[in-house]
C-alpha cells in the first residue's frame, strides 16, 4: 500500500523567510510524486512533479522539491516566502505506472507580514 | 480554452435523497478522476476513468456511490440515499493520459459542494 504523510497541518513563516513543507511517502515500487496548491476559494493546481528524471524538481512560483529515496521524502521549499504563497499545499503519490493518486492531508501555509 | 467544469457548484439535499454530480473534462483528455474533499479526511480518491471504462473503483466508499462516463467525455457521479457523512466537496479532474501515463498533469474543476441535511 502506498501513503503520504505531511508533517504539520499548519506552518507559519514570515514574509521573506524560507518555506519548508515536509512530505514523506511509502511505496513498494518507485513512485511518482506531486505537490499541488489550493489557494483560498480556488481549485487545485499542480506546483511540480517528480517522474523519475532529475531528483531536484523546479515548479511554478519559485517552488522546488527534492526526491530523496534514502529518506523517502519529497519536501517542498521556497527560499523567500511571499504573502501570495498563503494557501493549502498537498503532497501526492502515484504508484509507478498507475493512475490512482493518493493525497496527503495537506499543510496550510500562513505568511506573516 | 475551457477548463474542467462541474455542476452544480452547490447542492443541498435531504438525507435519503439521490444526487447527481456532473463533470465536463477538458476536451481531448482521456483520463477523468473523481475525488472527495472533506474536513478531517483531506482529499480522497474515489474513481478514475480511462475513456469510458473505470479500471479502478476501489475508492468508492460504498455501493451507494456509482459513476459513469459516456462518449469519453462527460462523467456523472451518483450518490443514492445520501447520508450526512456524504457532505463534502466533490472534485473532478482530467488529464491527457497520453501513452497511458498516469503522470500527466491533472487539471481540477472548481468542485461541487454537497450538503446533506
Amino acid at each position: 500500500a502506498q501513503s503520504v504523510t505531511q508533517l504539520g497541518s499548519h506552518v507559519s513563516v514570515s514574509e521573506g523567510a524560507l518555506v519548508l513543507l515536509r512530505c514523506n511517502y511509502s511505496s513498494s515500487v518507485p513512485p511518482y510524486l506531486f505537490w499541488y496548491v489550493q489557494y483560498p476559494n480556488q481549485g487545485l493546481q499542480l506546483l511540480l512533479k517528480y517522474t523519475s528524471a532529475a531528483t531536484l524538481v523546479k515548479g511554478i512560483n519559485g517552488f522546488e522539491a527534492e526526491f530523496k529515496k534514502s529518506e523517502t521524502s519529497f519536501h517542498l521549499t521556497k527560499p523567500s516566502a511571499h504573502m501570495s504563497d498563503a494557501a493549502e499545499y498537498f503532497c501526492a503519490v502515484i504508484r509507478g505506472g498507475g493512475f490512482k493518486t493518493i493525497f496527503g492531508a495537506g499543510t496550510r501555509l500562513f505568511v506573516k507580514a | 480554452g475551457a477548463g474542467v467544469s462541474q455542476s452544480p457548484s452547490n447542492k443541498v439535499t435531504e438525507k435519503g435523497k439521490d444526487v447527481e454530480l456532473r463533470c465536463d473534462p477538458i476536451s481531448g483528455h482521456t483520463a477523468l478522476y473523481w475525488y472527495r474533499q472533506s474536513l478531517g479526511q483531506g482529499l480522497e480518491f474515489l474513481i478514475y476513468f480511462q475513456g469510458n471504462s473505470a479500471p479502478d473503483k476501489s475508492g468508492l466508499p460504498s455501493d451507494r456511490f456509482s459513476a459513469e462516463r459516456t462518449g469519453g467525455s462527460v462523467s456523472t457521479l451518483t450518490i443514492q440515499r445520501t447520508q450526512q457523512e456524504d457532505s463534502a466537496v466533490y472534485l473532478c479532474a482530467s488529464s491527457l493520459a497520453s501513452g497511458g501515463r498516469g503522470t500527466d498533469t491533472q487539471y481540477f474543476g472548481p468542485g461541487t459542494r454537497l450538503t446533506v441535511l
